[in-house]
């Protein structure tokens, strides 16, 4: 299994330009999530999915967008890249484990991360 | 939504010293209670876990503790070596299922 896998691990982007992160999974996992992580700082969600065709948001959604047309894929777009995007974005997955004692999440695998500059 | 309070955010050690970082939640829902590593660099991987049916696991060096009642659990890494040098992040679902993660802890180990 490749794991979580995300491109491009660099890119430099102009204000105002556009891009697309892609991220694949090869777990089966349900939950899918972009965060992003400035330097020296904690993780914060952008946004995530629960499963194929449902998406929401995290703590940190403005100027960004996500679709999950498979259970594979979860590509994160950014429109009108601005230079507060500058960060570390890593994508990641985790099962819906299910037992007698009900539903709760599992691992979060991740991705080795996209480190994207916006001059 | 849940909060998630993580402490110290830097620790400093010597070698072979033992170091410990705590977490609070709020959120009793999820029983999942994991803490992830993150070398200079590199991406964040889980190194232990624990679910709420028991209060401690052990993995060699390192240790999570759990209590309930007070919202809490905490890493623990005896016998420190400079490779545990690393940011550590703790984590919480609560009900939503989706993990808060705490503001990291970076530890120094010193030779």
């Amino acid at each position: 299994n490749a794991g979580v896998t995300q491109t491009p691990k660099f890119r430099i982007l102009k204000i105002g330009q556009s891009m697309t992160l892609q991220c694949t999974q090869d777990m089966n996992h349900n939950y899918m999530y972009w965060y992003r992580q400035d330097p020296g700082m904690g993780l914060k969600l952008i946004y995530y999915s629960v499963g194929a065709g449902i998406t929401d948001k995290g703590e940190v959604p403005n100027g960004y967008n996500v679709s999950r047309s498979t259970t594979e894929d979860f590509p994160l777009r950014l429109e009108l890249a601005a230079p507060s995007q500058t960060s570390v974005y890593f994508c990641a997955s985790s099962p819906l484990l299910r037992s007698r004692a009900g539903e709760d999440t599992g691992e979060l695998f991740f991705g080795e991360g996209s480190r994207l500059t916006v001059l | 939504g849940e909060n998630v309070e993580q402490h110290p955010s830097t620790l400093s050690v010597q070698e072979g010293d033992s170091a410990v970082i705590k977490c609070t939640y709020s959120d009793s829902a999820s029983n999942y209670f994991p803490w992830y590593k993150q070398e200079l660099g590199k991406r964040p991987q889980l190194i232990i876990d624990i679910r709420s049916n028991v209060g401690e696991k052990k993995d060699q060096r390192i240790a999570v503790t759990l209590n309930k009642t007070a919202k809490h659990f905490s890493l623990h890494i005896t016998e420190t070596q400079p490779e545990d040098s690393a940011v550590y992040f703790c984590a919480h679902s609560g009900g939503s299922y989706i993990p808060t993660f705490g503001r990291g802890t970076s530890l120094i180990v010193h030779p």
